[in-house]
């Protein structure tokens, strides 16, 4: 089945420790995307990549990091510099990028700060 | 910059009932939007994509129309049933600042059996 995943589906950070979420995607997509969802608001981008090697801010990428080496995979660090990380986090990918194309979404991690 | 607004923020039928969720935007600059299904603690799940050349699509029961000019979309849902609970959010794909897609808040819909 081609599709998204992100994995953990939940996780626990005390303050001060960085931690991992991990997203991958087999539907040979170039473009993948971090979003970060908070209770009774809309989706805010944290980061995105067009292209393996590549990436760029969003509007919120303070206190966040991210790598693309495979196509396949775009891992989301939230670092200890984030003030507030707890939220769900959602992965998506396009064939293009920009949003030009209808995204798809994996399942989220609810990322929850002790 | 972009804004995308969905009103009411929660809304509540009984079966059976055809429902109107409404997406505005303020700026019409916009080259695409979209509508996702996301159930609760779930991702999203694209639900129509109207390209800003075209008035609407549908897909089953539900119909989404697009108005540019007054900033405006709705997606229509026939005959709604207790499996359409969830929250509907609109997304534009905008221009400014490069391609970006803008996400509302959303509506979050129960159907009652």
């Amino acid at each position: 089945d081609g599709g998204i995943t992100q994995s953990p589906k939940y996780l626990f950070r005390k303050e001060g420790q960085n931690v991992t979420l991990s997203c991958e995607q087999n539907l040979n997509h170039d473009a993948m995307y971090w979003y970060r969802q908070d209770p009774g608001q809309g989706l805010r981008l944290i980061y995105y990549s067009q292209i393996v090697n590549d990436f760029q801010k969003g509007d919120i990428a303070e206190g966040y990091s991210v790598s693309r080496e495979k196509k396949e995979s775009f891992p989301l660090t939230v670092t200890s510099a984030q003030k507030n990380p707890t939220a769900f986090y959602l992965c998506a990918s396009s064939m293009t990028s920009g949003g030009r194309d209808t995204q798809y979404f994996g399942p989220g991690t609810r990322l929850t700060v002790l | 910059k972009q804004e995308v607004t969905q009103i009411p923020a929660a809304l509540s039928v009984p079966e059976g009932e055809n429902l109107v969720l409404n997406c505005s935007f303020t700026d019409s600059a916009i080259y695409n939007l979209q509508w996702f299904r996301q159930d609760p603690g779930k991702g999203l799940t694209s639900l129509l994509l109207i390209q800003s050349s075209q008035r609407e699509q549908t897909s089953g029961r539900l119909n989404a129309s697009l108005d540019k000019s007054s900033g405006r979309s709705t997606l229509y849902i026939a005959a709604s049933q207790s499996g359409d609970s969830a929250t509907y959010l609109c997304a534009v794909g905008d221009y400014t600042g490069g391609f970006k897609t803008i996400f509302g808040a959303g509506t979050r819909l129960f159907v009652k059996a």
